[in-house]
Protein backbone atom coordinates (compact mmCIF):
# COMPACT_ATOMS: atom_id res chain seq x y z
CA UNK A 1 0.00 0.00 0.00
CA UNK A 2 1.25 3.61 0.67
CA UNK A 3 4.52 4.93 2.21
CA UNK A 4 5.03 5.96 5.20
CA UNK A 5 3.03 9.46 5.68
CA UNK A 6 4.18 11.95 8.31
CA UNK A 7 1.95 15.19 9.49
CA UNK A 8 2.27 18.00 9.50
CA UNK A 9 4.88 18.38 6.57
CA UNK A 10 5.78 21.89 7.85
CA UNK A 11 5.38 23.23 11.30
CA UNK A 12 6.24 27.26 12.39
CA UNK A 13 6.18 27.76 16.06
CA UNK A 14 7.08 29.73 18.52
CA UNK A 15 10.12 29.25 21.41
CA UNK A 16 8.04 27.60 24.95
CA UNK A 17 5.72 25.90 23.07
CA UNK A 18 4.73 22.29 22.65
CA UNK A 19 4.27 20.32 19.37
CA UNK A 20 3.52 16.77 18.12
CA UNK A 21 4.27 15.41 14.82
CA UNK A 22 2.61 12.43 13.68
CA UNK A 23 4.00 8.90 11.48
CA UNK A 24 2.07 6.51 9.81
CA UNK A 25 4.26 3.47 8.94
CA UNK A 26 3.52 1.33 6.35
CA UNK A 27 1.48 -1.14 7.04
CA UNK A 28 2.64 -4.15 8.55
CA UNK A 29 6.09 -3.05 9.67
CA UNK A 30 6.92 -3.52 13.36
CA UNK A 31 9.57 -1.48 13.55
CA UNK A 32 9.22 2.62 14.00
CA UNK A 33 12.64 4.93 13.64
CA UNK A 34 12.91 8.57 14.40
CA UNK A 35 15.23 10.90 12.82
CA UNK A 36 16.43 14.69 13.05
CA UNK A 37 18.13 16.13 9.59
CA UNK A 38 19.67 19.86 10.58
CA UNK A 39 20.00 22.47 7.44
CA UNK A 40 23.49 20.85 6.04
CA UNK A 41 23.70 17.85 8.17
CA UNK A 42 23.44 14.33 7.82
CA UNK A 43 20.68 12.45 9.86
CA UNK A 44 20.70 11.96 13.59
CA UNK A 45 18.95 8.82 15.05
CA UNK A 46 16.48 9.74 17.81
CA UNK A 47 14.41 6.78 18.91
CA UNK A 48 13.68 3.33 17.89
CA UNK A 49 9.82 0.81 18.13
CA UNK A 50 10.28 -2.54 17.79
CA UNK A 51 6.78 -4.06 18.59
CA UNK A 52 5.73 -4.55 22.30
CA UNK A 53 9.54 -3.69 23.29
CA UNK A 54 11.03 -1.29 25.27
CA UNK A 55 11.72 1.83 22.81
CA UNK A 56 15.47 2.42 22.73
CA UNK A 57 15.56 6.22 23.73
CA UNK A 58 19.01 6.58 23.25
CA UNK A 59 19.65 9.41 20.89
CA UNK A 60 17.10 11.72 22.32
CA UNK A 61 19.04 15.35 22.52
CA UNK A 62 16.98 16.13 25.93
CA UNK A 63 14.32 15.13 27.98
CA UNK A 64 12.08 17.72 26.33
CA UNK A 65 11.67 15.31 23.84
CA UNK A 66 9.27 11.90 23.86
CA UNK A 67 7.71 9.73 22.03
CA UNK A 68 4.90 7.05 22.06
CA UNK A 69 3.63 4.49 19.38
CA UNK A 70 0.10 3.23 19.99
CA UNK A 71 -0.94 -0.31 18.98
CA UNK A 72 1.91 -0.80 17.25
CA UNK A 73 1.43 1.32 14.45
CA UNK A 74 1.09 5.19 14.56
CA UNK A 75 3.68 6.89 16.56
CA UNK A 76 3.74 10.20 17.93
CA UNK A 77 7.21 12.80 18.84
CA UNK A 78 6.61 15.62 21.04
CA UNK A 79 8.75 17.99 21.56
CA UNK A 80 8.02 20.40 25.11
CA UNK A 81 9.57 23.83 25.34
CA UNK A 82 10.67 24.12 21.53
CA UNK A 83 13.97 25.67 21.22
CA UNK A 84 15.46 27.55 18.17
CA UNK A 85 18.07 24.55 17.97
CA UNK A 86 14.76 21.97 17.64
CA UNK A 87 14.37 23.56 13.75
CA UNK A 88 14.79 20.70 11.24
CA UNK A 89 13.45 18.68 9.76
CA UNK A 90 12.18 15.24 11.58
CA UNK A 91 12.16 12.14 9.06
CA UNK A 92 9.91 9.13 10.61
CA UNK A 93 11.09 5.67 9.03
CA UNK A 94 9.81 1.61 9.64
CA UNK A 95 10.47 -1.42 8.47
CA UNK A 96 9.67 -4.78 8.29
CA UNK A 97 10.59 -5.94 11.88
CA UNK A 98 14.01 -4.19 12.45
CA UNK A 99 16.30 -6.37 11.62
CA UNK A 100 18.91 -6.00 8.44
CA UNK A 101 15.60 -4.78 6.87
CA UNK A 102 15.38 -1.64 4.54
CA UNK A 103 14.50 1.05 6.14
CA UNK A 104 11.74 3.23 3.89
CA UNK A 105 11.49 7.11 5.17
CA UNK A 106 8.43 9.47 5.12
CA UNK A 107 8.99 13.01 3.74
CA UNK A 108 9.72 14.60 6.58
CA UNK A 109 7.79 17.33 8.91
CA UNK A 110 9.79 20.90 8.45
CA UNK A 111 9.86 22.46 11.63
CA UNK A 112 10.67 25.95 12.17
CA UNK A 113 11.33 27.54 15.87
CA UNK A 114 10.83 31.30 16.32
CA UNK B 1 31.84 12.48 17.35
CA UNK B 2 30.98 11.85 14.36
CA UNK B 3 31.48 8.28 12.88
CA UNK B 4 31.04 8.00 9.71
CA UNK B 5 32.66 10.70 7.19
CA UNK B 6 31.56 11.57 4.02
CA UNK B 7 33.39 13.83 1.26
CA UNK B 8 33.48 15.31 -0.92
CA UNK B 9 30.34 18.23 0.44
CA UNK B 10 29.32 18.76 -3.01
CA UNK B 11 30.23 17.70 -6.81
CA UNK B 12 29.63 18.47 -9.95
CA UNK B 13 29.93 16.48 -13.12
CA UNK B 14 28.81 16.23 -16.78
CA UNK B 15 26.63 14.15 -18.05
CA UNK B 16 27.95 10.21 -18.82
CA UNK B 17 30.66 11.38 -16.12
CA UNK B 18 31.52 9.12 -13.28
CA UNK B 19 30.75 10.91 -9.58
CA UNK B 20 32.89 9.22 -6.93
CA UNK B 21 31.64 9.48 -3.30
CA UNK B 22 33.46 8.42 -0.20
CA UNK B 23 32.63 7.45 3.58
CA UNK B 24 35.15 6.35 6.22
CA UNK B 25 33.75 5.07 9.56
CA UNK B 26 35.58 4.27 12.73
CA UNK B 27 33.56 1.71 13.95
CA UNK B 28 34.79 -2.01 13.61
CA UNK B 29 31.68 -3.38 14.68
CA UNK B 30 29.74 -1.55 11.77
CA UNK B 31 28.71 -4.32 9.49
CA UNK B 32 26.28 -3.01 7.15
CA UNK B 33 26.97 -0.10 4.70
CA UNK B 34 23.80 1.60 3.19
CA UNK B 35 23.57 4.07 0.77
CA UNK B 36 20.27 6.45 0.33
CA UNK B 37 19.67 9.23 -1.94
CA UNK B 38 17.41 12.21 -1.16
CA UNK B 39 15.75 14.22 -3.49
CA UNK B 40 14.55 18.06 -2.22
CA UNK B 41 11.27 17.49 -0.09
CA UNK B 42 11.36 13.95 0.17
CA UNK B 43 12.57 11.02 2.24
CA UNK B 44 15.71 9.51 1.70
CA UNK B 45 15.29 6.48 0.01
CA UNK B 46 17.89 3.07 -0.02
CA UNK B 47 20.07 2.86 -2.92
CA UNK B 48 22.39 -0.20 -2.67
CA UNK B 49 23.74 -1.68 0.64
CA UNK B 50 27.05 -3.93 1.24
CA UNK B 51 28.31 -6.06 4.18
CA UNK B 52 31.68 -6.01 4.61
CA UNK B 53 32.46 -9.83 3.51
CA UNK B 54 32.26 -8.48 -0.38
CA UNK B 55 34.51 -5.91 -1.79
CA UNK B 56 32.44 -4.70 -4.27
CA UNK B 57 28.54 -4.70 -5.30
CA UNK B 58 26.52 -3.67 -8.33
CA UNK B 59 23.02 -2.43 -8.83
CA UNK B 60 22.39 -0.94 -12.34
CA UNK B 61 24.64 2.14 -12.65
CA UNK B 62 25.58 2.47 -9.14
CA UNK B 63 28.65 0.39 -7.91
CA UNK B 64 29.98 0.36 -4.13
CA UNK B 65 33.03 -0.69 -3.39
CA UNK B 66 34.47 -1.56 0.19
CA UNK B 67 37.99 -1.54 1.85
CA UNK B 68 37.55 -3.23 5.32
CA UNK B 69 41.25 -2.79 5.87
CA UNK B 70 41.03 0.85 5.26
CA UNK B 71 37.37 1.29 6.85
CA UNK B 72 36.38 3.18 4.62
CA UNK B 73 33.62 3.00 1.11
CA UNK B 74 32.32 4.61 -1.97
CA UNK B 75 29.73 4.91 -4.07
CA UNK B 76 30.35 5.04 -7.63
CA UNK B 77 28.05 6.14 -10.48
CA UNK B 78 28.03 5.29 -14.02
CA UNK B 79 27.37 6.91 -16.66
CA UNK B 80 25.40 9.66 -14.33
CA UNK B 81 22.06 11.45 -15.55
CA UNK B 82 20.66 15.22 -14.65
CA UNK B 83 18.31 12.47 -13.08
CA UNK B 84 21.04 11.56 -10.77
CA UNK B 85 21.44 15.09 -9.10
CA UNK B 86 20.43 14.89 -5.37
CA UNK B 87 22.21 14.02 -2.16
CA UNK B 88 23.38 11.30 -1.08
CA UNK B 89 24.24 9.90 2.60
CA UNK B 90 26.54 7.01 3.45
CA UNK B 91 25.56 5.14 6.81
CA UNK B 92 26.50 2.44 8.82
CA UNK B 93 25.22 0.08 11.71
CA UNK B 94 25.69 -2.90 13.67
CA UNK B 95 25.32 -5.99 15.18
CA UNK B 96 23.45 -5.75 17.60
CA UNK B 97 21.41 -2.32 17.19
CA UNK B 98 18.43 -3.02 15.39
CA UNK B 99 19.74 -1.40 12.66
CA UNK B 100 20.15 1.75 14.38
CA UNK B 101 21.56 3.77 11.15
CA UNK B 102 24.78 5.86 11.77
CA UNK B 103 24.66 8.99 8.57
CA UNK B 104 26.95 11.04 7.04
CA UNK B 105 26.80 14.17 6.27
CA UNK B 106 26.03 13.89 2.97
CA UNK B 107 26.78 15.12 -0.87
CA UNK B 108 25.52 17.22 -3.41
CA UNK B 109 25.36 16.01 -6.33
CA UNK B 110 24.94 18.04 -9.84
CA UNK B 111 24.53 16.48 -13.34
CA UNK B 112 24.30 19.48 -15.83
CA UNK B 113 24.04 18.67 -19.51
Amino acid sequence: GAGVSQSPSNKVTEKGKDVELRCDPISGHTALYWYRQSLGQGLEFLIYFQGNSAPDKSGLPSDRFSAERTGGSVSTLTIQRTQQEDSAVYLCASSLNGVRETQYFGPGTRLLVL
Amino acid sequence: QQQVKQSPQSLIVQKGGIPIINCAYENTAFDYFPWYQQFPGKGPALLIAIRPDVSEKKEGRFTISFNKSAKQFSLHIMDSQPGDSATYFCAASRAGTASKLTFGTGTRLQVTL
